[in-house]
Formats: structure tokens, sequence, C-alpha cells
């Protein structure tokens, strides 16, 4: 079956624009979560969806939000960026909210100049 | 605050056995888990532990102690393609998922 897909694979943007990120999880998977890995920082927690509901966040602004969809896509975006938010945003699909193996995708480049 | 500690770096020679470390300080604790990111690449699942003892898959194994707070990652047999950061995580009381920094993990041939 089908991967994780994160759409775009890359993307520059200029401080103060926005940005939103798109991840199509497994195919029944119902369980979606966002990380940011940076080479300082490693990958840190931003949210977690499940049936379209957000089950958790870490502790990113307000600026980061997300949602999910009935199909189980999910989005995430990003206002105002800054310099500090580019990173590699790694999207990761479970079977269930509970579930002990995660399936990540690709990731989406970000770039913020 | 909670925290997951493993090794920055690791170097190991071909053919040899290694174990990387991870001690965590969460509140609350429902498993360890550990992935594999090569270069460039995606993190990928290597294993699970709810419970204390050790998990064995093929060349890797994964050792979970609940007591002390403390897992670690056995890979045997190394091979050059074995080269990857390794990150070990947990979801916490709060269900909230928290990863390590990873080890990079080197082989020498």
């Amino acid at each position: 079956k089908a991967g994780v897909t994160q759409t775009p694979r890359y993307l520059i943007k200029t401080r103060g624009q926005q940005v939103t990120l798109s991840c199509s999880p497994i195919s029944g998977h119902r369980s979606v979560s966002w990380y940011q890995q940076t080479p300082g920082q490693g990958l840190q927690f931003l949210f977690e969806y499940f049936s379209e509901t957000q089950r958790n966040k870490g502790n990113f602004p307000g600026r980061f939000s997300g949602r999910q969809f009935s199909n189980s896509r999910s989005e995430m975006n990003v206002s105002t960026l800054e310099l500090g938010d580019s990173a590699l945003y790694l999207c990761a699909s479970s079977s269930s909210a509970v579930d002990t193996e995660a399936f990540f995708g690709q990731g989406t480049r970000l770039t913020v100049v | 605050g909670q925290s997951l500690e493993q090794p920055s770096e690791v170097t190991a020679v071909e053919g040899a056995i290694v174990q990387i470390n991870c001690t965590y300080q969460t509140s609350g604790f429902y498993g360890l888990s550990w992935y594999q990111q090569h270069d460039g690449g995606a993190p990928t699942f290597l294993s699970y532990n709810a419970l204390d003892g050790l998990e064995e898959t093929g060349r890797f194994s994964s050792f979970l102690s609940r007591s002390d707070s403390y897992g670690y990652l056995l890979l045997q047999e190394l091979q050059m393609k074995d080269s990857a950061s390794y990150f070990c995580a947990v979801r916490d009381g709060d269900d909230k998922i928290i990863f390590g920094k990873g080890t990079r993990l080197h082989i020498l041939p």
C-alpha cells in the first residue's frame, strides 16, 4: 500500500508569509502527527490528530496550527514565518491514536529567507 | 521537565555489536520506541517496548527497564548500511510524543 505522502517536498518562503503543508496518511490510518526536525533540536512534536480531532499539541506558538479532514488527510499551517521556522517538517500516520508504530513521510523542507 | 537522553554519537566497527542507550524522564509512561533515520530519509520504526525485558527482531534488539527509566537498542553484526541516526521516543502520561535528539552511529570498515 502507498506510504505517507507529504507535499510539497521543498518550499522557500519569505519572512512574514504563511505556509500550508499537506500530509496524506496511509490508507486506513486515522491518526496523524506532525514534527519539526532541526539539526540542533532533533524531532519536536507539533500536534496529533485522530478522527479530525486534535488530541494533543506540543510547545509551539499559536502561529503553528493544523487540521485533519474526514478522509484523514491533514494540513499544518504556519503564519507570520520567522527565520527560525526553517526546518524539515515530518508527518507520521498510525492506525490508531495509541498505536505504537508510526510511519513517516519524507517530509517538507521549509526554508524561510 | 520531560526529557529523553541519548548519546549524540557512537562509533563501532563493521561486524561488531553496538548498544545505544536512552534514559527518560517523563510524567507517566506508556512505552519506548526506536526509529532509524538515514541522511535525507524519513524515520522508520524499529521496535517498541511497553514491558520490561528484551525484544528481538533480527539483528536488532531493544530492552526496557521501567524501574530505571532506561532502555537501549542493540545492533548486532553491524553492516555499513546501519550507519544512520537512531532516535528513542516516548508517549508520556499526557499522551504527548517526545523524541530524543538522536544518536549518530558511525561504522568503520
